[in-house]
């Protein structure tokens, strides 16, 4: 059972467009939610966090967005740079949750 | 203030031998989490420890087990390897008030390869 899916496992844009990541939840007692950024060979690094009672929080050139009644929380990168070119990965927990990861998404910049 | 380390880095083992994976935590953090990273399958959650209880497990064999130090530190043993177990293991450190809103630190993994 796959309580937090990212279901694009791979994302293309132009350096300077705005990267978007999506991603699901199925469980409603989750209500913190973080994005990580992975590079080969590297432990995922932590990126943004949101926790249930807001629905947007910013940090430079990241926003997540969290919409609750969907169930759905985005990443907004922009303008995107090469070296945001890694996988992300999104995460939620809740109460006594574990930390729940999805699949993953491979961003690409291009030049 | 020094991240989450974990030692080896890399590590070669055969087919039924037994493998054992450290971690230290930053300092000042008491819950130590490990992940496994296979291609196509994200992390997927083993356990848990905190103040050198398991907390939470996650659904692997019995062959997975770990253990938490009185220092923080953790290790994580897997028996009687077979390949599929080769796999990126990852350990993260969190501050482990027990509830959900921490954010949890990841090391840069050891990377275990099963012939």
């Amino acid at each position: 059972d796959q309580q937090v899916k990212q279901n694009s496992p791979s994302l293309s844009v132009q350096e300077g467009r705005i990267s978007i990541l999506n991603c699901d939840y199925t469980n409603s007692m989750f209500d913190y939610f973080l994005w990580y950024k992975k590079y080969p060979a590297e432990g995922p690094t932590f990126l943004i966090s949101i926790s249930s009672i807001k629905d947007k929080n910013e940090d430079g050139r990241f926003t997540v967005f969290l919409n609750k009644s969907a169930k759905h929380l985005s990443l907004h990168i922009v303008p995107s740079q090469p070296g945001d070119s890694a996988v992300y990965f999104c995460a939620a927990s809740g109460g006594a949750q574990k930390l729940v990861f999805g699949q993953g998404t491979r961003l690409t910049i291009n030049p | 203030k020094a991240g989450v380390t974990q030692t080896p880095r890399y590590l070669i083992k055969t087919r039924g031998q037994q493998v054992t994976l450290s971690c230290s935590p930053i300092s000042g953090h008491r819950s130590v989490s490990w992940y496994q990273q296979t291609p196509g399958q994200g992390l997927q959650f083993l356990f848990e420890y905190f103040s050198e209880t398991q907390r939470n497990k996650g659904n692997f064999p019995g062959r997975f087990s770990g253990r938490q130090f009185s220092n923080s530190r953790s290790e994580m043993n897997v028996s009687t390897l077979e390949l599929g177990d080769s796999a990126l293991y990852l350990c993260a450190s969190s501050r482990g008030q027990g509830f959900g809103g921490e954010t949890q630190y990841f090391g840069p993994g050891t990377r275990l390869l099963v012939l």
